[in-house]
């Protein structure tokens, strides 16, 4: 079965400081993969995805994720953060068309 | 394009009471799934259509708890007898097989 494991359930960092925020996933088969933002009191937000091609994946708000066969990873990057990126961010895959297994959600909050 | 909206946006109630979250997806899209969230359970999908056809609603807490989707444009979660465990942020979210998904705004349900 698919999973998801995000490794951090919380990352504090400084403003401008660069940020990893990490996934895992379980599969022997091709997989999808995304990268959501939830905001406060907001739904989430798609920043970006992987289907197929090119293994570094660009998205919105200069995030950034690689998606990594040998290591089963697809880790989300930033160069440097700013406090409106302060949010819950949550990795989702999945195998089929239609359905996400997401992970638990890691919180980044940017301190000034 | 509007996309996914769901009403309400608050709910409050008191148990026992029928409780019916709304979501109109984006047209065009084939996947329609409803999520709830929680603070200890993060994020459950309970049930999942294609093409209008319920696929898999494994993740239906009860028998308290009942989907439908009538047609493209509409879906409804149905609570009925609501009872204070039921309190949640529930998600509706849309997908066009395998572009990931959109998520609305959320309904959040207080059951007092």
């Amino acid at each position: 079965a698919q999973s998801v494991t995000q490794l951090d359930s919380q990352v504090p960092v400084f403003e401008e400081a660069p940020v990893e925020l990490r996934c895992n996933y379980s599969s022997s088969v091709s997989v999808y993969l995304f990268w959501y933002v939830q905001y406060p009191n907001q739904g989430l937000q798609l920043l970006l995805k992987y289907l197929s091609g090119s293994t570094l994946v660009k998205g919105i708000n200069g995030f950034e994720a690689e998606f990594n066969k040998s290591q089963t990873s697809f880790h989300l990057r930033k160069p440097s953060v700013h406090i409106s990126d302060t949010a819950e961010y949550f990795c989702a895959g999945g195998t089929s068309y239609g359905k996400l297994t997401f992970g638990q959600g890691t919180i980044l909050t940017v301190h000034p | 394009d509007a996309g996914v909206i769901q009403s309400p946006r608050h709910e409050v109630t008191e148990m026992g009471q029928e409780v019916t979250l709304r979501c109109k997806p984006i047209s065009g899209h084939d996947y329609l799934f409803w999520y709830r969230q929680t603070m200890m359970r993060g994020l459950e999908l309970l049930i999942y259509f294609n093409n209008n056809v319920p696929i898999d609603d494994s993740g239906m807490p009860e028998d308290r708890f009942s989907a439908k989707m009538p047609n493209a444009s509409f879906s409804t979660l149905k609570i009925q007898p609501s009872e204070p465990r039921d309190s949640a942020v529930y998600f509706c979210a849309s997908s066009l097989s395998g572009n990931g998904y959109t998520f609305g705004s959320g309904t959040r349900l207080t059951v007092v």
